[in-house]
């Protein structure tokens, strides 16, 4: 089955400091992926959606010069929380869409952020 | 803007027995997808099963299915002969035409031994 990858699993950075998270389809392409984050016992909620070759879309609330977001190739992109904050901490979560299948997505394991 | 309504926190099922998770949903569009995901413990998201709105037929997987009624706009699971290993917070979701999914707050369901 289709496989995406997250890294790191678990971050734990200072205040202030900047954050990259990966997300990888393993075995096969996505022109899209999306970013959720996920509070602790609450649902996932839609930070931005990310298109290969393209400006990512964020969703109102979302701040873009926070959570930046690059989709450089069609298995990989990345988000960089920059200078982060305690209230940052949170559970972040993508999936990714097979190229040309739009109504299947898989997600990934999630990465768990700790701003001290 | 679509919504998605989940209006049971939490359910519990003794080992064996059925449950029924509820679901309800708002749009304006006539053509869209409907999941229903499950979270282990260990927060890795799972796909159940999906509906097509277009689709008439209920879905099923195996001991999951649905009942979907467009028309009341009501998409509720149903676990049959329920395992220890179904425990899990489960989120119906709601698939945009953008392609991201729209998520209910979740129900978390327990299963007795």
């Amino acid at each position: 089955g289709a496989v995406v990858s997250q890294h790191p699993s678990r971050v734990i950075c200072k205040s202030g400091t900047s954050v990259k998270i990966e997300c990888r389809s393993l075995d096969f392409q996505a022109t899209t992926m999306f970013w959720y984050r996920q509070f602790p016992k609450q649902s996932l909620m839609l930070m931005a959606t990310s298109n290969e070759g393209s400006k990512a879309t964020y969703e109102q609330g979302v701040e873009k010069d926070k959570f930046l977001i690059n989709h450089a190739s069609l298995t990989l992109s990345t988000l960089t929380v920059t200078s982060a904050h305690p209230e940052d901490s949170s559970f972040y979560i993508c999936s990714a869409q097979p190229s040309g299948i739009q109504e299947t997505q898989y997600f990934g394991p999630g990465t768990r952020l700790l701003v001290l | 803007a679509q919504t998605v309504t989940q209006s049971q926190p939490e359910m519990s099922v003794q080992e064996a027995e059925t449950v029924t998770l509820s679901c309800t949903y708002d749009t304006s569009e006539s053509d869209y997808y409907l999941f229903w995901y499950k979270q282990p413990p260990s927060r890795q998201m799972i796909l159940v099963i999906r509906q097509e709105a277009y689709k008439q037929q209920n879905a099923t997987e195996n001991r999951f299915s649905v009942n979907f009624q467009k028309a009341a706009k009501s998409f509720s699971l149903k676990i049959s002969d329920s395992q220890l290993g179904d425990a899990a917070m489960y989120f119906c979701a709601y698939r945009r035409s953008q392609g991201n999914l729209i998520f209910g707050k979740g129900t978390k369901l327990s299963v007795k031994p």
